[in-house]
């Protein structure tokens, strides 16, 4: 059964700083690890999408980082700002089990200006 | 293009009632998700159809069941409603499943 981590489960940080957030797996068989980020009382909004056969990928000041041989990806957010205070959860979805995302409890993240 | 529309955003009913949940996809998704989200357990999964068929189901009592239309359109239905189902339902739908999910605003359901 694919257990998914996250860590930590809340960081503050002033206002310009890069934020690391991380998330470790059990069962390196993925087809899909997704980050989103969620606000409070709103749905998920997807940031990142890694594909079992890639690294990385990039989104302006997001990065995030996949090796599935450590079970561990990590997602950096260059430059922080507030608008970027929000809940991170990382979603992995394993080979046999199409369609289904196994959950991190998240990381909430607070930017102060 | 539309994004993932869940209707309605929120519920209140009473223990013993049943309720119904609807998603539209995104236009051209084939594949429909549904997560069940709380303070205490987090995003839990509940099932998954693809093409009107069920591919996948989570560990969720009989009185969650769900189904997919054949224009994509997902809806979930609770019956005999205990207070443990309050919660945000989240729906996500994917072109193909390697397309990543987009999810939905979700429905705020609260039973007292």
């Amino acid at each position: 059964k694919q257990e998914v981590t996250q860590i930590p489960a809340a960081l503050s940080v002033p206002e310009g700083e890069n934020l690391v957030l991380n998330c470790s797996f059990t069962d390196s068989a993925i087809y899909n690890l997704q980050w989103f980020r969620q606000d409070p009382g709103k749905g998920l909004t997807s940031l990142l999408l890694i594909q079992s056969s890639q690294r990385e990928q990039t989104s302006g000041r997001l990065n995030a980082s996949l090796d599935k041989s450590s079970g561990r990806s990590t997602l950096y957010i260059a430059a922080s700002q507030p608008g970027d205070s929000a809940t991170y959860l990382c979603a992995v979805e394993t080979t046999d089990s199409w369609g289904k995302f196994q959950f991190g409890a998240g990381t909430q993240v607070v930017v102060t200006p | 293009k539309a994004g993932v529309t869940q209707t309605p955003r929120y519920l209140i009913k009473t223990r013993g009632q049943q309720v119904t949940l609807s998603c539209s996809p995104i236009s051209g998704h084939r594949s429909v998700s549904w997560y069940q989200q709380t303070p205490g357990q987090g995003l839990q999964f509940l099932f998954e159809y693809f093409s009107e068929t069920q591919r996948n189901k989570g560990n969720f009592p009989g009185r969650f069941s769900g189904r997919q239309f054949s224009n994509s359109r997902s809806e979930m239905n609770v019956s005999t409603l205990e207070l443990g189902d309050s919660a945000l339902y989240l729906c996500a739908s994917s072109l193909a499943g390697n397309n990543g999910y987009t999810f939905g605003s979700g429905t705020r359901l609260t039973v007292v």
